[in-house]
């Protein structure tokens, strides 16, 4: 399978405590984005990066969330003292920039419960 | 301001007819890019498909095309034929930025198909 692969799918973990996401975009694509959707709502921008570099971050991130993309192949998105209020679906995208259209390819989302 | 307004939280439509979710948006870009993807309770998002600002056509793919006017800053999804697995959440979204790396995402419609 060559689609964008996310790890773990679901993760319970209790407020206060660290956890890690990682993401495997697809081979070729440079770009990979990290987006966070809660139940009924659109996803929302957490952060772009090109290659190794990190582009851009939202506002939303505040300074517990660390995104990382050594190498510019996989990616970790990690949050530090979790609360209740980060629960939430962690997804990864990524794209080619030199596509035509340029669509982002999700993986299936990385499930966050924090109790 | 809102970059991307879905304004119909959930649509019933009957097997077999058509269907169209309204999306708005709002940017100064003149080069852009607008998609619609598809969430089943899966969870996955599936890229359905896309239109350039350039465009002189609105986007076909199969089933489903891509109502384009730009004066209006509209981005309609039809979805002609409705079948039962076309049940799912449908996200509009733009592209847009210096470097075309900017993705923003409506909050959906909940998209129902009556048998």
């Amino acid at each position: 399978d060559t689609g964008v692969s996310q790890d773990p799918r679901h993760k319970i973990t209790k407020r206060g405590q660290n956890v890690t996401f990682r993401c495997d975009p697809i081979s070729e694509h440079n770009r990979l984005y990290w987006y966070r959707q809660t139940l009924g709502q659109g996803p929302e921008f957490l952060t772009y990066f090109q290659n190794e570099a990190q582009l851009e971050k939202s506002r939303l991130l505040s300074d517990r969330f660390s995104a990382e993309r050594p190498k510019g192949s996989f990616s970790t998105l990690e949050i530090q003292r979790t609360e209740q209020g980060d629960s939430a679906m962690y997804l990864c995208a990524s794209s080619w920039d030199r596509a035509n259209t340029g669509e982002l390819f999700f993986g299936e989302g990385s499930r966050l419960t924090v109790l | 301001a809102q970059k991307i307004t879905q304004t119909q939280p959930g649509m019933f439509v009957q097997e077999k007819e058509a269907v169209t979710l309204d999306c708005t948006y709002d940017t100064s870009d003149p080069s852009y890019g607008l998609f619609w993807y598809k969430q089943p309770s899966s969870g996955e998002m599936i890229f359905l498909i896309y239109q350039g600002s350039y465009d002189q056509q609105n986007a076909t793919e199969g089933r489903y095309s891509l109502n384009f006017q730009k004066a209006r800053k509209s981005a309609n999804l039809v979805i002609s034929a409705s079948q039962l697995g076309d049940s799912a959440m449908y996200f509009c979204a733009m592209r847009e930025g210096e470097n075309f790396n900017k993705f923003y995402f409506g909050s959906g419609t909940k998209l129902n198909v009556k048998p």
